[in-house]
């Protein structure tokens, strides 16, 4: 089965700086990896996600991630944090060969705090 | 065109009491999921329809959840003699596809609900 794990409860990062969410993963097969994000009071919304080709998948609002099969990650990366993107971000994965919805597995979530 | 719609909001009832949720998917998408997100958690998956598939039921947390979607279409999620620890947001996501395809989840913006 497959599972996702999102180490930092927590990140805080000044305004301006670069920031690094972390997402590893696991699964029998090859993955399909993505990133939502959810601000407060909302559902969740769709950043990017990773198929197959480029390793560096470009996404929604300056994000993006890095695709390593070696060391089984997927870290969200912006060069530079905005206030706005404080929210709370969850890393998902699908093992390509699994038809099935409960194999669509979230990870528990990393809140951003991004301080001005 | 509109996206995935939830109603209600907000729903508060009375411990024992039924209660009915419902989800309207973006027009076109076969899949359907429902999840539920306790406060600050990450999701729990429920069920999963696919087309004319029978459904995932397999995160259903007891026999008092079931679900089911009418035409293909909208869902209703209905929770019977709540208990209050099935408080929590109940989101509903819908996609394309789910099978075989990097199937993006789109998800409404979940009903809050409190059991007193």
């Amino acid at each position: 089965a497959q599972s996702v794990a999102q180490p930092e409860d927590q990140v805080n990062v000044a305004e301006g700086n670069p920031l690094t969410v972390k997402c590893t993963y696991s699964v029998s097969g090859n993955p399909y990896l993505f990133w939502y994000v959810q601000y407060p009071n909302r559902g969740l919304q769709f950043l990017l996600k990773y198929i197959t080709g480029d390793n560096l998948v470009k996404g929604s609002y300056g994000f993006e991630a890095e695709f390593n099969k070696s060391q089984t990650s997927f870290h969200l990366k912006k060069p530079s944090a905005l206030v706005s993107d404080s929210a709370l971000y969850f890393c998902a994965v699908r093992d390509m060969g699994d038809n099935y919805g409960q194999n669509f597995v979230f990870g528990p979530g990393t809140r951003l705090s991004v301080l001005p | 065109g509109a996206g995935v719609s939830q109603s209600p909001s907000n729903k508060v009832t009375e411990k024992g009491k039924d209660v009915e949720l419902r989800c309207d998917p973006i027009s076109g998408h076969t899949a359907l999921y429902w999840y539920r997100q306790s406060l600050g958690q990450g999701l729990e998956f429920l069920i999963y329809f696919q087309g004319n598939s029978a459904p995932d039921k397999s995160g259903l947390p007891s026999d008092r959840f079931s679900a089911e979607r009418t035409g293909g279409s909208v869902s209703t999620l209905t929770i019977q003699r709540t208990q209050q620890e099935d408080s929590a947001v109940y989101l509903c996501a819908s996609s394309l596809a789910g099978t075989g395809n990097p199937d993006t989840q789109y998800f409404g913006p979940g009903t809050r609900l409190t059991v007193l």
